[in-house]
């Protein structure tokens, strides 16, 4: 069973740009989350979906991060306008689909905004 | 709102020599607990969960963890560690109340001495 993938892993862009984050979630897993952790914090929630829908995106620090998850399958998360703050790791992680699981993540895309 | 403490930034650990990291959380109910490691280069790995039942649970890489309701702790511990140790770990606490999003620590880095 593949696990879930992220892309790019390495992402450095310049302030002002856009960049656009891939998840691909462990095949038959309905839950997605998003997860980041900027220098020297904690790993912070971002947002969740089921499916294709939105549960909770309180973690969402503002309207410059957009996320998306099209047919319920990979999700993206496009930042727009980057700013210097929004560098960090971008984890993604995916859980079946009743109860509560486990959540296996992914390897992580550091972003780089200079 | 749930917390999640981890008062060791930094331990540095002997090869062969005992390791416990500690873990405080803070919560209204019975929360499920998770301990998470990442290597250098690697994504987070779940190494072990608590969700009820025995409060001692064993995981991955012969790593066991307790959870303690009146001390609101959730040690791991090692008996004897490998230089393959050597990672950054993580505990963190879900609910469903919560939504499911996971709240993580600050994280442990164990750097494993020859």
């Amino acid at each position: 069973e593949a696990g879930v993938t992220q892309f790019p892993s390495h992402s450095v862009i310049e302030k002002g740009q856009t960049v656009t984050l891939r998840c691909d979630p462990i095949s038959g897993h309905d839950n997605l989350y998003w997860y980041r952790r900027v220098m020297g914090k904690e790993i912070k929630f971002l947002l969740h979906f089921v499916k294709e829908s939105k549960q909770d995106e309180s973690g969402m620090p503002n309207n410059r991060f957009l996320a998306e998850r099209t047919g319920g399958t990979y999700s993206t998360l496009k930042v727009q306008p980057a700013e210097l703050e929004d560098s960090g790791v971008y984890f993604c992680a995916s859980s079946r689909d009743r109860g509560f699981y486990e959540q296996y993540f992914g390897p992580g895309t550091r972003l780089t905004v200079t | 709102a749930q917390s999640v403490t981890q008062p060791d930034i930094h331990i540095t650990v002997s090869e062969g020599a005992s390791l416990e990291l500690r873990c405080n959380y803070s919560y209204g109910a019975t929360p499920y607990l998770f301990w998470y490691v990442q290597s250098p280069g690697q994504g987070l790995q779940l190494l072990l969960k608590y969700f009820s039942g025995d409060t001692l649970v064993q995981g991955i890489k012969g790593f066991e963890a307790e959870f303690k309701r009146s001390q609101s702790s959730f040690n791991l511990r090692k008996p004897s560690v490998h230089w393959s140790d050597a990672a950054e770990y993580f505990c963190a606490v879900g609910a469903k109340a919560a939504g499911n999003k996971l709240t993580f620590g600050g994280g442990t880095r164990v750097l494993v001495k020859p």
